[in-house]
């Protein structure tokens, strides 16, 4: 009964290639959110959606495309992954924009 | 960039000690909040107060905010070491929707 489940939750890839990541929430929130944690912790928001519509688009490279199929689901499709790619991405949901975020437990990727 | 910057960076106490750790920011907000992160895992959202609030409390967590000086602290009284995480502020620049992080305080709590 995972509130916010993120698959996988380790990916190693090579440079290069395309992953996908999967979130799924099951909180009935309305906002949905991906956030970057590098290796100094630092957190930055890279997407966000309410009910399917895209509502931040940070400044983030064309390679990534997230994709919301329903307000329940958000996932984040990374092209042509590189080494700065390195980090541990985060999902995240609220039921109403900024206020009070449920968060996955990460994917740690790796690009080798 | 970062909205906010916490301090210290670190901190280590002795179980049953109090803890408090700074966050400033930079431009007016919405609201503030609180999150835990313990190590490997996701954010645990603590507690949040809005721009019109000074104190807010929660079980062993005390947060201020002084929106005069674009800063606010949050104390854990009793620590325990099962406290040991990181912490971090995160706030909601007015007209915005958006939540950013500061720059987090890793607290150790030694038994």
């Amino acid at each position: 009964d995972t509130a916010v489940s993120q698959t996988p939750k380790y990916l190693v890839t090579q440079m290069g290639n395309d992953k996908s990541i999967k979130c799924e929430q099951n909180l009935g929130h309305d906002t949905m959110y991906w956030y970057k944690q590098d290796s100094k912790k630092f957190l930055k928001i890279m997407f966000s959606y309410n009910n399917k519509e895209l509502i931040i688009n940070e400044t983030v490279p064309n390679r990534f495309s997230p994709k919301s199929p329903d307000k329940a689901h958000l996932n984040l499709h990374i092209n042509s992954l590189e080494l700065g790619d390195s980090a541990v991405y985060f999902c995240a949901s609220s039921a109403t924009p900024a206020y009070g975020y449920t968060f996955g437990s990460g994917t740690r990727l790796t690009v080798v | 960039s970062q909205q906010g910057e916490e301090d210290p960076q670190a901190l280590s106490i002795q179980e049953g000690e109090n803890a408090t750790m700074n966050c400033s920011y930079k431009t007016s907000i919405n609201n503030l909040q609180w999150y835990r992160q313990n190590s490997g895992r996701g954010l645990v959202h603590l507690i949040l107060i809005r721009s019109n609030e000074r104190e807010k409390h929660s079980g062993r967590l005390r947060v201020t905010l002084d929106t005069s000086k674009k800063s606010s602290s949050l104390l854990i009284t009793a620590s325990r070491a099962a406290d040991t995480a990181s912490y971090f502020c995160a706030t909601v620049p007015s007209n915005t929707d958006k939540l950013i992080f500061g720059t987090g305080t890793r607290l150790q709590v030694f038994p």
